[in-house]
């Protein structure tokens, strides 16, 4: 069955970088790219981005562009986000998922805490 | 970017009543793309409409979606006691992805 599993929640400083990983697993990796959701606390949905597993290529929301970087290791079937200068506005459980059109398969999310 | 607003912003229903959730696009979402989530608290959003009104696996003919271009609709018919939750739709014919606001389904 397709699994995509999360690195767990994380404490950051404001100004520091976070780095969330996502392991898949049940499906064939490359066939389908990796979403990222966010979530603040009491709020709705937030799409971040999607990246590739095929090519190099990725999707980023105009709010983060400059300040997030979505990578792949076929080798290990893991997706990574990295968001940089983080401030309190950061802090959400980030999910990621398998594609980036409808997303049938989430991640369990992880708590991202930014506090100084 | 398309914006998606979701109406109403919360609907109070007893079980067994029946449910319309409203989702308007600020501009035509392409390709009928448009799906449907619901969310139950501390849980991962779970699939339940896509192509406005294709059933995700394992989801009970219950929930329904219909709509094109600008205006879509979830309808829940008989609301069961584990309906009650967050329901979100999302766009995906165009970049950025973009989510409604949410509408939360909870018991009268």
């Amino acid at each position: 069955q397709v699994q995509l599993v999360q690195s767990g929640g994380e404490v950051k400083k404001p100004g520091a970088s976070m780095k969330v990983s996502c392991k898949a697993s049940g499906y064939t990796f490359t066939d389908y790219g990796v979403g990222w959701v966010r979530q603040a606390p009491g709020q709705g949905l937030e799409w971040v981005g999607w990246v590739s597993t095929y090519n190099i290529n990725t999707d980023y929301a105009q709010k983060f562009q400059g300040r997030v970087t979505m990578t792949t290791d076929t080798s290990t079937s893991t997706a990574y986000l990295e968001l940089r200068s983080l401030t309190s506005d950061d802090t959400a459980v980030y999910y990621c998922t398998r594609g980036g059109d409808f997303l049938r398969y989430w991640g369990q999310g992880t708590l991202v805490t930014v506090s100084s | 970017e398309i914006v998606l607003t979701q109406s109403p912003g919360t609907l109070s229903l007893s079980p067994g009543e029946r449910a319309t959730l409203s989702c308007r696009a600020s501009q035509s979402v392409a390709r009928t793309s448009l799906a449907w989530y619901q969310q139950k608290p501390g849980q991962a959003p779970r699939l339940l409409i896509y192509g406005a009104s294709s059933r995700a696996t394992d989801i009970p003919d219950r929930f329904s979606g219909s709509g094109s271009g600008t205006d879509f609709t979830l309808t829940i018919s008989r609301l069961e006691p584990e309906d009650f939750a967050v329901y979100y739709c999302q766009q995906y014919g165009s970049s950025p992805r973009t989510f409604g606001q949410g509408t939360k389904v909870e018991v009268k």
